[in-house]
């Protein structure tokens, strides 16, 4: 079963453009973390943000945590075409640390 | 390379017959996982280990699916009379409770089972 839902499902924009994904979640949980996944490959570890953070960065990458609305965003800011993937938050659970829970997945094409 | 490594990393097979797929994690993790995915889905749990220890198994690993893990290093997870159902990704990942739950994954082993 999947604990998150990502929104939107999919986005296109143009170089140079900031891409902001969202994330919703159902249980309380620990921290949220963000992959990434290029076509056909493994998930690359973005970012992990505690549930006592409000906002994390990263380079070009920010995150927020609204852990009163169980929700998330990832904002990649100056897109690059390199940036064209899936990206997934996951999240663990307050009752087993231990494991992650993914979402759907936001499918993001950037084109040059 | 100090990743985590799967092999093979891609495997056709006929129905019915039975495959298995390798997870060696990073050096001295503790815990690894085994995820499965499928196109346009997120990875789904399946099983992890602490050391050599199975700790927790999801309704989706039918009986035909078992996983080891006999010295706590290297993984194996096992399909028995593999159904169309069946393909997916496998994914294998690692982690260490030094590293703050984050977890880190392979490139995923592709099973198309015709």
């Amino acid at each position: 079963s999947q604990q998150g839902e990502e929104d939107p499902q999919a986005l296109s924009i143009q170089e140079g453009e900031n891409a902001t994904m969202n994330c919703s979640y159902k249980t309380s949980i620990n921290n949220l973390q963000w992959y990434r996944q290029n076509s056909g490959r493994g998930l690359v570890h973005l970012i992990l943000i505690r549930s006592n953070e409000r906002e994390k960065h990263s380079g070009r990458l920010r995150v927020t945590l609204d852990t009163s609305k169980k929700s998330s965003s990832l904002l990649i800011t100056a897109s690059r075409a390199a940036d064209t993937a899936s990206y997934f938050c996951a999240t663990d659970a307050i009752y087993n640390t231990d494991k992650l829970i993914f979402g759907t997945g936001t499918r993001l094409q950037v084109f040059p | 390379d100090t990743g985590v490594s799967q092999n093979p990393r891609h495997k056709i097979t006929k129905r019915g017959q039975n495959v298995t797929f390798r997870c060696d994690p990073i050096s001295e993790h503790n815990r690894l996982y085994w995820y499965r995915q499928t196109l346009g889905q997120g990875p789904e749990f399946l099983t992890y280990f602490q050391n050599e220890a199975q700790l927790e198994k999801s309704r989706l690993l039918s009986d035909r699916f078992s996983a080891e893990r006999p010295k706590g290093s290297f993984s194996t997870l096992e399909i028995q009379r593999t159904e169309q159902g069946d393909s997916a990704m496998y994914l294998c990942a690692s982690s260490a409770q030094s590293s703050g739950n984050t977890i880190y994954f392979g490139e995923g082993s592709w099973l198309t089972v015709v």
